[in-house]
């Protein structure tokens, strides 16, 4: 199947910094990407649905200021926590599909970002 | 987006066959049903998807009713590796289409 990488893996911050975290389609171009927040032993959360040159859709809830997604080309998401704090400590994930697949709305999802604020 | 509901969790052994059901009454015509499997600190992996009837793959089954309100994974001959969270999620044939995670199952093999 389709390959999804994230970069960092894992990242250890400061209170007020901003982090950023990547999300590649490693070998097939993604118009949208999703991201979602989990915490220990909870389930997936979706955060917002990234489209590539277009501005994000955000879930109810999700402060678009707090996390900015940019999605400037097929192959790349970004998601920035912007000044985080230690209540934005979690595992963030992406996930993409393969447009020109014909059957099936199966998602590939990267291996996750640890967020850690100090 | 259809509402899921799975079991919190479940215990099985090694070497047995577990069947973990899903149950989403307000199915829409043109929703699939599909797994996903989550193992610690890493993003969810697809298993298997189906619409009506039974689908089987190499590594599990999926059995659908007529009614299509609910379903049930089978997974055969569980080993310790199979120790995880398993989703049930029930959406349009899209990869497009955003997914909204349930509770999922939390599955414990031991030896």
């Amino acid at each position: 199947g389709a390959v999804v990488s994230q970069h960092p893996s894992r990242v250890i911050c400061k209170s007020g910094t901003s982090v950023k975290i990547e999300c590649r389609s490693l070998d097939f171009q993604a118009t949208t990407m999703f991201w979602y927040r989990q915490f220990p032993k909870k389930s997936l959360m979706l955060m917002a649905t990234s489209n590539e040159g277009s501005k994000a859709t955000y879930e109810q809830g999700v402060e678009k200021d707090k996390f900015l997604i940019n999605h400037a080309s097929l192959t790349l998401s970004t998601l920035t926590v912007t000044s985080a704090h230690p209540e934005d400590s979690s595992f963030y994930i992406c996930s993409a599909s393969e447009p020109l697949q014909r059957e099936g709305n199966e998602q590939f999802f990267g291996p996750g970002t640890r967020l850690t604020v100090l | 987006l259809a509402k899921t509901t799975q079991p919190i969790s479940m215990d099985s052994y090694e070497g047995q066959e577990v069947n973990i059901t899903c149950s989403h009454n307000n199915i829409a015509t043109n929703d699939y049903i599909t797994w996903y499997q989550q193992f610690p600190s890493q993003g969810p992996r697809f298993i298997i998807q189906g619409y009506k009837t039974k689908v089987t793959n190499e590594v599990a089954s999926l059995f659908i009713p007529a009614d299509r309100k609910s379903s049930t994974l089978s997974l055969p001959r569980v080993s310790l590796s199979d120790t995880a969270v398993y989703y049930c999620l029930v959406g349009m044939n899209t990869g497009f289409q955003k997914l909204v995670f349930g509770t999922g199952t939390r599955l414990l093999v031991s030896p």
